[in-house]
C-alpha cells in the first residue's frame, strides 16, 4: 500500500460529460502529480502542484485542469470528453519534487468515455 | 519524440536465473534516472534508481547500471523470483537546473515473466 488514495477506482460516462478524479496523498507529503496511461501513449505527466501551487506541467489539454486543496487532496476535471480520454489516470506523491524524493503511486482511476 | 525507449516489450526468465532489462534514453540532459515496477491493477512502485554521477548502483537482488556515453542503462535482477512477474518502466526527471524530479518521462515498460 504507498499510502496514496485514488478515487473513484472505475468510471464510465459519456462523450461531452465533465468528470471529477480525487487523490488525497501520503501523509506529510506535499507535491501531488497526475499521470494519464493510455494504451498508445504510455505512462505521462500531466501536472504537479506543490503545497497547493502549479510547480510543472506537461502535456495537459485546456479541457483538463487540476488543483491541490489546502488539506493538500487533489483534483483533476475532465470536460467535454472524448474517447480518447478514455484511460488509466495516476495520482502520485512525493514529500517534495527534489532528486531523493521518488513518487509513491495510487493504484489508479480508470476512466471509460462511451 | 519518445526520449526514454524500453525496445523489449517483453522478457521471460527462469526463476533463479538473471533478469536483464534495458532502457535507452536521447536526451543528454537527463541526469537522474528510475525504475518503477508495476503490476496489474495496482500503481507502479518505486524500485530504485541511479544518479548520473554513478554508474552502478545495487540494493539487494537489484543492480542498475548507467552507462552515459552509451546513453542505456539496464537493471539486473538476480536471482529473479516468480514474485517479480511484473511491467518495469525506466523513467527520467525532466532535466537538473530546478526541474521538478517528478515530471517523469517514462519508457513503454517492459512485461517480466518469471517462470517457475
Amino acid at each position: 500500500d504507498s499510502g496514496v488514495t485514488q478515487t473513484p477506482k472505475h468510471l464510465i460516462t459519456a462523450t461531452g460529460q465533465r468528470v471529477t478524479l480525487r487523490c488525497s496523498p501520503r501523509s506529510g507529503d506535499l507535491s501531488v502529480y497526475w499521470y494519464q496511461q493510455s494504451l498508445d501513449q504510455g505512462l505521462q505527466f500531466l501536472i504537479q502542484y506543490y503545497n497547493g501551487e502549479e510547480r510543472a506541467k506537461g502535456n495537459i489539454l485546456e479541457r483538463f485542469s487540476a488543483q491541490q486543496f489546502p488539506d493538500l487532496h487533489s483534483e483533476l476535471n475532465l470536460s467535454s470528453l472524448e474517447l480518447g480520454d478514455s484511460a488509466l489516470y495516476f495520482c502520485a506523491s512525493s514529500v517534495s519534487s527534489g532528486e531523493n524524493s521518488p513518487l509513491h503511486f495510487g493504484n489508479g482511476t480508470r476512466l471509460t468515455v462511451t | 519524440d519518445q526520449q526514454v525507449k524500453q525496445n523489449s516489450p517483453s522478457l521471460s526468465v527462469q526463476e533463479g536465473r538473471i533478469s536483464i532489462l534495458n532502457c535507452d534514453y536521447t536526451n543528454s540532459m537527463f541526469d537522474y534516472f528510475l525504475w518503477y515496477k508495476k503490476y496489474p491493477a495496482e500503481g507502479p512502485t518505486f524500485l530504485i534508481s541511479i544518479s548520473s554521477i554513478k554508474d552502478k548502483n545495487e540494493d539487494g537482488r537489484f543492480t542498475v547500471f548507467l552507462n552515459k556515453s552509451a546513453k542505456h542503462l539496464s537493471l539486473h535482477i538476480v536471482p529473479s523470483q516468480p514474485g517479480d512477474s511484473a511491467v518495469y518502466f525506466c523513467a527520467a526527471p525532466g532535466g537538473a537546473g530546478g526541474t521538478s524530479y517528478g515530471k517523469l518521462t517514462f519508457g513503454q515498460g517492459t512485461i517480466l515473466t518469471v517462470h517457475p
